[in-house]
């Protein structure tokens, strides 16, 4: 049971480095979600996707990209970090569509760090 | 999404059952109320939802009020490794013009202790 997978789990870079944190997730879920998390706050919403194809803004979108070829994977990229983009990312799939109450399942984080 | 209120932190004794409350005063009809906790920083973890009736699954119960204003996470038999974030978060079902957004607030602290 994979459910939602990160990588890598760790990162460090420097400013104006630019990256891609992966996910995949093995549930054939329709959406998927990144979230970031600062120190001592909540989560939140970078972009979304609700099918393969399919992508859309969140709440903090300046900054990184997304794109999602396959149902499997949403990978978020980062172009010109800054050391605000320091924080956790976390990814995020739940089925949708059709009025589906199913709860969104988390992975375990990429911890980044931009010096 | 309606804006939920839960208290800061709370402690528990390790064995007896933790309550945590969560106010969500404004929530709608079609609005779930979903559970979640987040064990240092590792990702959410979800723990149960609900519409109306109260629900039970192996990890969990969920009482929520009968004019759904605020219910109640029970975890009937705290242990130390249930020391964590606990959020209440209240969103309609995913689909149509609603893609299923979880909006974190700061969530309850709780501390089990032996």
């Amino acid at each position: 049971n994979a459910g939602v997978t990160q990588t890598p789990k760790f990162r460090i870079l420097k400013i104006g480095q630019s990256m891609t944190l992966q996910c995949t997730q093995d549930m054939n879920h329709n959406y998927m979600y990144w979230y970031r998390q600062d120190p001592g706050m909540g989560l939140k919403l970078i972009y979304y996707s609700v099918g393969a194809g399919i992508t859309d803004k969140g709440e903090v979108p300046n900054g990184y990209n997304v794109s999602r070829s396959t149902t499997e994977d949403f990978p978020l990229r980062l172009e010109l970090a800054a050391p605000s983009q320091t924080s956790v990312y976390f990814c995020a799939s739940g089925l949708g569509g059709g009025g589906s109450n199913q709860p969104q399942h988390f992975g375990d984080g990429t911890r980044l760090s931009i010096l | 999404d309606a804006k939920t209120t839960q208290p800061p932190s709370m402690d528990c004794a390790e064995g007896r059952a933790a309550n945590l409350p969560c106010n969500h005063s404004t929530i709608s009809g079609n609005e779930y109320v979903y559970w979640y906790r987040q064990i240092h920083s590792q990702g959410p973890q979800y723990i149960i939802h609900g519409l109306k009736n109260n629900e039970t699954n192996e990890m969990a119960s969920l009482i929520i009020t009968e004019d759904r204003k605020s219910s109640t996470l029970i975890l009937p038999h705290a242990t130390l490794r249930d020391t964590a974030v606990y959020y209440c978060i209240v969103r309609v079902a995913a689909g149509g013009t609603s893609y299923g957004k979880l909006t974190f607030g700061q969530g309850t602290i709780l501390t089990v202790h032996p």
